[in-house]
């Protein structure tokens, strides 16, 4: 069974703090993988993918990592800033290219 | 570019009423569609996809329908709304299964 889950599932740091958030998946055959930003009351906005082959990617402040072999990914994120509050959702597609996996989420809250 | 409309934002209800939530997409030919329901502080939940122009796949047995009469179109309805009816709705976008999906603003379902 596919199954992507995701810790933790709600994490508060103070501003300016680092904070990692992790995926663990089952999907297979794996293709890629994507970490989605969703704000409060808003759709998800895909912040970074990672395919097999990559293990490591940064957007900005955002680090995306992943080990294949053990089928985990995690985001780092640096330096958090007030408005990285939000959901951070871990989506796996099967590279049959028919199904969607989505995790759970982690709910981050910054504050000041 | 390509855009994805959704509406309305909000939306309350009484319970037994119909519904019909729309969403278009423009910029782009033959996309996959996606509604997502997410209870309040839980995880996305896929509803239908769509792959082509009358072409539905119901992922979670429910009162609720989905409908494609064109191309870019994707219509979202209720017979009879329940109180579990109640959530945010997405709607969605993406090439494939497996290319970045892009979410429309969502509608907040509340149904009393």
């Amino acid at each position: 069974k596919n199954q992507v889950e995701q810790s933790p599932q709600s994490l508060i740091i103070l501003e300016g703090k680092n904070c990692t958030l992790q995926c663990n998946y089952t999907v297979s055959p794996f293709s890629n993988l994507r970490w989605y930003k969703q704000d409060t009351g808003r759709g998800p906005v895909s912040l970074t993918i990672m395919t097999f082959s990559e293990n490591t990617k940064s957007n900005g402040r955002y680090t995306a990592t992943l080990d294949a072999d053990t089928k985990q990914s995690s985001l780092h994120i640096t330096a958090s800033q007030l408005s990285d509050s939000a959901s951070y959702i871990c989506v796996v597609p099967n590279n049959a290219g028919n199904m969607l996996t989505f995790g759970g989420g982690t709910r981050l809250m910054v504050k000041p | 570019s390509q855009t994805i409309h959704q509406w309305p934002a909000t939306l309350v209800q009484p319970v037994g009423s119909p519904l019909s939530l729309e969403c278009t997409v423009e910029g782009t030919s033959n996309p996959n569609l996606y509604w997502y329901r997410q209870a309040a502080g839980r995880g996305l939940q896929l509803l239908f996809y769509s792959v082509g122009i009358g072409q539905i796949s119901s992922e979670v047995p429910q009162n609720l329908s989905a409908s494609r009469p064109q191309d870019r179109q994707f219509i979202l309805s209720s017979k009879k709304l329940l109180l579990s009816d109640s959530g945010f709705y997405l709607c969605a976008w993406s090439a494939t299964w497996t290319d970045e999906a892009f979410f429309g603003q969502g509608t907040r379902l509340t149904v009393v």
